[in-house]
């Protein structure tokens, strides 16, 4: 079942801060965040796999709650280089395979 | 340098016709992949493969057809049984244990 990302797209000026949001109705395995530029391949951001997690540095971050069915993505003080498409993929126990979410577009103005 | 290659970037079908799309990897994952994309949506899985000479249909194979002959291979066609096949293709790896994906740069196929 694809998971849902909110907000579908948020502009920004240069500096703002953003949080994007990915939530399932299963519990996850694990929850995998990507970032797509325009008409490029994803790049892959971070993954989590623990209730509870807490992972990446102080500029780009990210959390999965403990009933592990929520992740979030914060984006700090941004920067022109943040724009782009965010996706997270998401993985239940057992499976090989990820569901991606429908992306959050963010876009940064100087 | 280690990484997955699609070919073509550009790829036009007529009406009736077989494509093929490339894709190769040196990152000696086992697992690749195929998605597609469409403007403005996300990855919707065609197929994907865990291990040579198999493979499992994703949530839209219709049309679609795949070979895992080797390892860094993982070819996909798009039949003429696709109506719809103008979309952004993507192949990706990854290790089986960890499935962190990494993406080639996608081929565009549109219809003539």
């Amino acid at each position: 079942q694809q998971p849902v990302q909110s907000p579908q797209a948020v502009i920004l000026r240069e500096g703002e801060d953003a949080v994007i949001n990915c939530s399932s109705s299963k519990a996850l395995y694990s929850v995998h965040w990507y970032r797509q530029k325009h008409g490029e391949a994803p790049v892959f951001l971070m993954i989590l796999l623990k209730g509870g997690e807490q992972k990446g540095h102080e500029k780009i971050s990210a959390s999965f709650n403990e009933k592990k069915q929520q992740s979030s993505l914060y984006l700090t003080a941004s920067q022109l280089s943040y724009s782009g498409t965010y996706f997270c993929g998401t993985a239940i126990q057992g499976a090989q395979k990820l569901v991606f979410g429908q992306g959050t577009r963010l876009t940064i103005n100087p | 340098d280690g990484g997955i290659t699609q070919s073509p970037k550009y790829l036009f079908r007529k009406e009736g016709q077989n494509v093929t799309l490339s894709c190769e990897q040196n990152l000696n994952h086992d697992a690749m992949y195929w998605y597609r994309q469409d403007p403005g949506q996300g990855l919707r899985l065609i197929y994907y493969s865990q291990i040579v000479n198999d493979f499992q249909k994703g949530d839209i194979a219709e049309g679609y057809s795949v070979s895992r002959e080797k390892k860094e291979s993982f070819p996909l066609t798009v039949t003429s049984a696709q109506k719809n096949p103008t979309a952004f293709y993507l192949c990706a790896s990854s290790t089986v244990a960890k499935n962190i994906q990494y993406f080639g740069a996608g081929t565009r196929l549109s219809v003539l």
